[in-house]
């Protein structure tokens, strides 16, 4: 079975404060990977997509990706309460997307 | 990002009847998409991938004779949840591929 791991939260952090979100697959093979957005209510909205090991940026948030490790994460630096939502980590398996349960995220004003 | 449009965004019905969700890529075609059912604070499960000109793929578990699905041309899916029931209340999302999946806004299908 294979999976993806987050922690479901919810990750509290204040106005302006780097927030940090994890993610874990069990697919050795997956090559590429994402961080989806969803605020309640709503359906994902992709953030992110990153492909090979190390960093990459755009704006306020940094995707990082470990493969020898399993471990892709998200950055978002001067987190905004805007910025309050569940974050999805999904993971590309065989074409098909392998979706984590989602990080609850809470920025406080 | 690529548009995924979903109609009808809400939908109430009662016990035993069909109804029809589609699913249109605006700006893009898609040979692949995809549809998912979200319940209350779960994660998506993927229901099924719907391919152009053929027949979908559906996930274990999932009736393909309760979720039909069709995949008629390259912008267009339908999922039909057929004689629904309360325990089909659900948030019903479709997403195309064009090199990362883009989600429609999803369809709320309430069953009295």
């Amino acid at each position: 079975q294979k999976e993806v791991e987050q922690n479901s939260g919810p990750l509290s952090v204040p106005e302006g404060a780097i927030a940090s979100l994890n993610c874990t697959y069990s697919d050795r093979g997956s090559q590429s990977f994402f961080w989806y957005r969803q605020y309640s209510g709503k359906s994902p909205e992709l953030i992110m997509s990153i492909y090979s090991n190390g960093d990459k940026e755009d704006g306020r948030f940094t995707a990082q990706l470990n493969k020898a490790s399993q471990y892709v994460s998200l950055l978002i630096r001067d987190s905004q309460p805007s910025d309050s939502a569940t974050y999805l980590c999904a993971v590309d398996s065989s074409y098909k997307l392998i979706f984590g349960s989602g990080t609850r995220l809470l920025v406080r004003p | 990002g690529a548009v995924v449009s979903q109609h009808p965004s809400r939908v109430i019905c009662k016990s035993g009847t069909s109804v029809k969700i589609e699913c249109r890529s605006l700006d893009f075609q898609a040979t692949t998409m995809f549809w998912y059912r979200q319940f209350p604070k779960k994660s998506l499960m993927l229901m099924a991938t719907s391919n152009e000109g053929s027949k979908a793929t559906y996930e274990q578990g999932v009736e393909k004779d309760k979720f039909l699905i069709n995949h008629a041309s390259l912008t267009l899916s339908t999922l039909t949840v057929t004689s629904a029931h309360p325990e089909d209340s659900s948030f019903y999302i479709c997403s195309a591929r064009l090199v990362e999946q883009f989600f429609g806004p999803g369809t709320r299908l309430t069953v009295l």
